[in-house]
């Protein structure tokens, strides 16, 4: 499996830009980048998902490398509610969707 | 907005017991999976189910569990004599299926399971 290195954990301020790094050197040329998040007592829950082109939806954006060894998901006001762990994860291959979870990243909020 | 949900919500069981975790995915998605989440650990892939059959599983999903959608709304897992190491959060999650590995999956609340 391809593997991603992430910090264990990053603070930042209520309502600032957060950018959470994940290095991903040894991924394939077909392989999705996909962050997920947990909150507190909670299941995993959909964050965003790219390929190689800069994407944006309503929760985050995801800004990748061009040489796409590395990605970095940005939450660009994080709220109290944005407190959690943050895993990037890439897609397994061909005919495998399991999620491979590593140890992520626990974002604290300060109010 | 549809969700999955997961029944129960804490299950305290014996060593040895065989014990049941309900699962209901969102309607329309046809891949459904388990993944378990030991105190303070990683989450685990255990199984993953399509068309009525596994179509992948990880070493953790031994002979001990078992998977069934034994209607067309609920998805269980089973394991049949728990050992004090299944204790452990369980999460249920769905995908509708029609974008391969771009497919997002849906997690459920998961189901606490303590073996004493």
């Amino acid at each position: 499996d391809a593997k991603t290195t992430q910090p264990n954990s990053m603070e930042s301020n209520e309502e600032e830009p957060v950018h959470l790094p994940c290095n991903h050197s040894t991924i394939s040329g077909t392989d999705y980048i996909h962050w997920y998040r947990q909150l507190p007592s909670q299941g995993p829950e959909y964050v965003i998902h790219g390929l190689t082109s800069n994407v944006n939806n309503r929760m985050a954006s995801l800004a990748i490398a061009e040489d796409r060894k590395s990605s970095t998901l940005i939450l660009h006001r994080a709220t109290l509610r944005d407190a959690a762990v943050y895993y990037c994860i890439l897609s397994s291959g061909a005919g495998s969707y399991q999620l491979t979870f590593g140890k992520g990243t626990k974002l604290s909020v300060i109010p | 907005e549809p969700e999955v949900t997961q029944t129960p919500s804490h299950q305290v069981t014996q060593m040895g017991q065989e014990v049941i975790l309900r699962c209901v995915p969102i309607s329309n998605h046809l891949y459904f999976y388990w993944y378990r989440q030991i105190l303070g650990q990683k989450v685990e892939f255990l199984v993953s189910f399509y068309n009525n059959e596994i179509s992948e599983k990880s070493e953790i999903f031994d002979d001990q569990f078992s998977v069934e959608r034994p209607d067309g709304s609920n998805f269980t897992l089973k394991i049949r004599s728990t050992k004090l190491e299944d204790s452990a959060m369980y999460f249920c999650a769905s995908s509708d299926g029609t974008r391969g590995i771009q497919d997002t999956q849906y997690f459920g609340p998961g189901t606490r399971l303590t073996v004493l």
